[in-house]
């Protein structure tokens, strides 16, 4: 079946640390990539977004995602979090053929910093 | 409003109950998006409005499920005949088109539990 893993459940980290949040997809065709954020509390929020062209994307809040086609991975990054950055971060896809809508979600990675 | 308002909040509702959850997406946006978010998981996509007509509405779990946007604006989702699987946080979400214009607003759900 098509779908979105993410591959770390829980991470926990110190402030400064280093981030990388893993994303597969298994759909083989073009597709837009995104993702999302929920701090606790609140509702989702776009962090990013990959349509096309440079395959590193720039977000908020200092995050990026590269995005490797051959390894069909969109993994995020943040070469130092903080405390703040403490939510559930979620990797979603549209397959290029279902332009309409329809995300496609992983399973969320929750993640934790310590002070 | 400002963002895409969803209520009520939380419905607590007996098993075999009916159930409306409401959402009031941004003005003008004219793509309205239902998401389902059960514990642990990412949310999954049910149906998406594209105006007044369900666009896609491949999601919908069965035919206890229904939703409707009679103006092109507010949506209801309906669920009859509620069973305890049914708990989950329901997302609604708008767009001023599709994904491709910038993706999508959510709001911040309505947890629903049935006792």
């Amino acid at each position: 079946a098509q779908s979105v893993s993410q591959h770390n459940h829980h991470v926990i980290l110190s402030e400064a640390a280093s981030l990388e949040l893993g994303c597969n997809y298994s759909y083989g065709g073009t597709v837009n990539l995104f993702w999302y954020v929920q701090y606790p509390g609140q509702h989702l929020q776009l962090l990013l977004k990959y349509f096309s062209g440079d395959p590193l994307v720039k977000g908020i809040k200092g995050f990026e995602a590269e995005f490797i086609k051959s390894k069909f991975s969109f993994n995020l990054r943040k070469p130092s979090v903080q405390w703040s950055d403490t939510a559930e971060y979620f990797c979603a896809v549209i397959p290029f053929y279902n332009q309409g809508g329809k995300l496609i979600f992983g399973q969320g990675t929750e993640l934790s910093v310590k002070p | 409003g400002a963002g895409v308002s969803q209520t009520p909040s939380n419905k607590v509702t007996e098993k075999g109950k009916y159930v409306e959850l409401r959402c009031d997406p941004i003005s003008g946006h004219t793509a309205l998006y239902w998401y389902r978010q059960s514990l642990g998981q990412g949310p999954e996509f049910l149906i998406y409005f594209q105006g007044t007509g369900a666009a896609d509405d491949s999601g919908l779990p069965n035919d206890r499920f229904f939703a409707v946007r009679p103006e092109g604006s507010v949506s209801t989702l309906k669920i009859q005949r509620t069973e305890r699987g049914d708990s989950a946080v329901y997302l609604c979400a708008s767009s001023a088109g599709t994904v491709l214009s910038g993706g999508y607003t959510f709001g911040s759900g309505t947890r629903l539990t049935v006792v």
